[in-house]
This record gives C-alpha cells, sequence and structure tokens, in this order.
C-alpha cells in the first residue's frame, strides 16, 4: 500500500520561531492531502489541506507546500507557541480511496 | 454543530474477549471511517462505511469488522481480542459523497482508548 512517512520524528523550537514540518508521500495518483495535529488524550483536528492542484495554501498562521516533483509535502508555522506542541501527521488521498497517514512528527514548543 | 462521538472512551478487556466500539458522526455526514492508532505503527485505516456499505478496507484480520445504520452511525468489533489489539482507535466523519470523496475533510472523534489485558 501506500506510505507516507516524516523526515523528523522530533522538532524542537523556541516560541516564537517558525516551524517547518516536513512529509514525503509515496503515491504520484494522490491529488489531495490534509495536515492533522493531535493533541495528547484527543483525535487529530484537522489544521490545513491542499489539492494538488496547488503549491502552496496559507492558513492563519499555517502555509502548506506541495512539491509534486519530489512527492513532497511541508507544513509551516509561524511564530510557534507553546498551544503548538502536538504531534503532525500528514495525509494523502488518491481519488476516490481511501487516507494514508504518516507516522507523525512531535514537535515541542520551548518557552 | 455536535462534533463526533466516540463511546465508551476506555475500555480495558482480556485476552479472547470480545469487543464493540460505537460512533456518531456530525450530522448529515454519511461516511464514517475507522482507524487503529498505535506508538508502533501510527494511524492505520480500518474501513470506511458508507450509506451502511463497506466502501473501503485495510489490511486487518477478519476478527476486525464494522457496520453502519441508516442513521449512519457505526459500530466496530474485534473479536478474539490479542494483546496487540491495545489501541486507540479512531472513527472519522465525512460528508463522503463520491464526487466529493477526494475532497472531503474528515473530523475526527476523540478515539476508545482499548486496553487488553
Amino acid at each position: 500500500g501506500e506510505s507516507v512517512g516524516l523526515h523528523l520524528p522530533t522538532l524542537s523550537v523556541q516560541e516564537g520561531d517558525n516551524s517547518i514540518i516536513n512529509c514525503a508521500y509515496s503515491n504520484s495518483a494522490s491529488d489531495y492531502f490534509i495536515w492533522y495535529k493531535q493533541e495528547s488524550g484527543k483525535g487529530p483536528q484537522f489544521i490545513i489541506d491542499i489539492r494538488s492542484n496547488m503549491d502552496k495554501r496559507q492558513g492563519q498562521r499555517v502555509t502548506v507546500l506541495l512539491n509534486k516533483t519530489v512527492k513532497h509535502l511541508s507544513l509551516q508555522i509561524a511564530a510557534t507557541q507553546p498551544g503548538d506542541s502536538a504531534v503532525y501527521f500528514c495525509a494523502e488521498s488518491p481519488p476516490f480511496n481511501k487516507f494514508y497517514f504518516g507516522s507523525g512528527t512531535k514537535l515541542n514548543v520551548k518557552p | 454543530k455536535a462534533g463526533v462521538t466516540q463511546t465508551p472512551r476506555y475500555l480495558i478487556k482480556t485476552r479472547g474477549q470480545q469487543v464493540t466500539l460505537s460512533c456518531s458522526p456530525i450530522s448529515g455526514h454519511r461516511s464514517v471511517s475507522w482507524y487503529q492508532q498505535t506508538p508502533g505503527q501510527g494511524l492505520q485505516f480500518l474501513f470506511e462505511y458508507f450509506s451502511e456499505t463497506q466502501r473501503n478496507k485495510g489490511n486487518f484480520p477478519g476478527r476486525f469488522s464494522g457496520r453502519q445504520f441508516s442513521n449512519s452511525r457505526s459500530e466496530m468489533n474485534v473479536s478474539t481480542l490479542e494483546l496487540g489489539d491495545s489501541a486507540l482507535y479512531l472513527c472519522a466523519s465525512s460528508l463522503g459523497g463520491r464526487a466529493l470523496w477526494a475532497y472531503n475533510e474528515q473530523f475526527f472523534g476523540p478515539g476508545t482508548r482499548l486496553t487488553v489485558l
């Protein structure tokens, strides 16, 4: 099956810095991608999504970049806050198919 | 609008027993997907139900089964529990329309923490 992986299992950043979380996906047919945030004891929470016809999408303090050439996805968080500490997952979905999730990156924000 | 709810939140069972978990999707959502989350394997897709029919299935043994009712509520069942079934079981709902499937945002519930002793 498809595999979605993360380059860095743990990322530590200083409060106020920008964070970049990376994700590699393997299925070139995937056309929809989502970033989720999961806090301890909670289910994953939708952050931002992007379709394959785009290479960048911005939300509030977050930006997702998609590079289809190298099958790479990244999540940028601006001015990282302690409340951003969580595990972040990327997920990919081929058309009319299920979602495949990466193993997750833990983001630690140091005050 | 109420979110996805899952019951029970915590469950302790012993090997060989069976368990049934319940998920109530967001009102209007017709698709319910189930995932198993463990520290070692991450989020693994179990199956997806849409309009009472299983539409997608992951690579889990037949001990894992599910169903969906006419009101879109879903249950999953695990029979003959094994120690390795200890995990957080998450359900996610989405609108699920086939034409929009590729772009359907999934909303997750808080999960059911299953511990098998």
